[in-house]
C-alpha cells in the first residue's frame, strides 16, 4: 500500500519561511510532487523531484530524500496569497500486462494561513 | 480555453439516478485522469486513459461506475444507480506525457456532485 503523511495544518506570517513536511512509504516510487490549492479551485502544479536534492523555483523550492522517504516544501518571503492547502503526491510505477503505469496517491494536504 | 474544462460545475441529483460527467482536457494532452477528492483530503485516484485506451481502472469504488475516451480526447465518467455516498468533487486531470514522464497533471475545477 501507500503511506503518505503531512501536517494538517500550519501557521506563519507575511515575510517569514515555512517549511511543509511529507513523509512517504510507496512501492516503486517514481517522483514526487507538491501542488497548491485554494480553496474552492484545481490544484496548481509547483514542483517535481526524482532525484534526491534540491530544486529551487522562485520562492519556492522543494527537497528530495528517497533514502529517507521524505521530502519537504520550502516557501520564502509568505505572502498572504500564500495561504492555501499543500498537496503532497508521490507516483509509483509499475509494469502491468505490457504496459507501464504511474498513478499519483496525494497526502491530506497541508493547509497553511499566512497572517499579516 | 487553455485549460482542462469540465461539466457540469455543479450536479444535484437523486438517490438512483444515472449521471455522466464530461472531462475536455488541455488540447494535445495524451493521459487523462479523473479523481475524486473529499473536503480536506487530497484528490483520490480513480481511472486513468492514455488516448483512448483505458489503462487503469483499479480505482474506480464498484461496478456503478465506469469511464470512456472514445475518441482519445473528451472523457465521461458514468455513475449509474447513484448512491449518497457517492457525494464528492470529481476532477479531472490531463498530462502531455505518460504518467511515468516528467510531466505533470493539471486538474480542472471539477464536478461538485451531490445525491439527495
Amino acid at each position: 500500500g501507500q503511506n503518505i503523511d503531512q501536517p494538517t495544518e500550519m501557521t506563519a506570517t507575511e515575510g517569514a519561511i515555512v517549511q511543509i513536511n511529507c513523509t512517504y512509504q510507496t512501492s516503486g516510487f517514481n517522483g514526487l510532487f507538491w501542488y497548491q490549492q485554494h480553496a474552492g479551485e484545481a490544484p496548481t502544479f509547483l514542483s517535481y523531484n526524482v532525484l534526491d536534492g534540491l530544486e529551487e523555483k522562485g520562492r519556492f523550492s522543494s527537497f528530495l530524500s528517497r533514502s529517507k522517504g521524505y521530502s519537504y516544501l520550502l516557501l520564502k518571503e509568505l505572502q498572504m496569497k500564500d495561504s492555501a492547502s499543500y498537496l503532497c503526491a508521490v507516483r509509483d510505477i509499475i509494469a502491468d500486462r505490457g504496459s507501464t503505469l504511474g498513478r499519483l496517491y496525494f497526502g491530506r494536504g497541508t493547509q497553511l494561513t499566512v497572517w499579516p | 480555453g487553455a485549460g482542462v474544462s469540465q461539466s457540469p460545475r455543479y450536479k444535484v441529483t437523486k438517490r438512483g439516478q444515472d449521471v455522466a460527467l464530461r472531462c475536455d482536457p488541455i488540447s494535445g494532452h495524451v493521459s487523462l485522469y479523473w479523481y475524486r477528492q473529499a473536503l480536506g483530503q487530497g484528490p483520490e485516484f480513480l481511472t486513468y486513459f492514455n488516448y483512448e485506451a483505458q489503462q487503469d481502472k483499479s480505482g474506480l469504488p464498484n461496478d456503478r461506475f465506469s469511464a470512456e475516451r472514445p475518441e482519445g480526447s473528451i472523457s465521461t465518467l458514468t455513475i449509474q444507480r447513484t448512491e449518497q455516498r457517492d457525494s464528492a468533487m470529481y476532477r479531472c486531470a490531463s498530462s502531455l506525457g505518460p504518467p511515468y514522464s516528467n510531466q505533470p497533471q493539471h486538474f480542472g475545477d471539477g464536478t461538485r456532485l451531490s445525491i439527495l
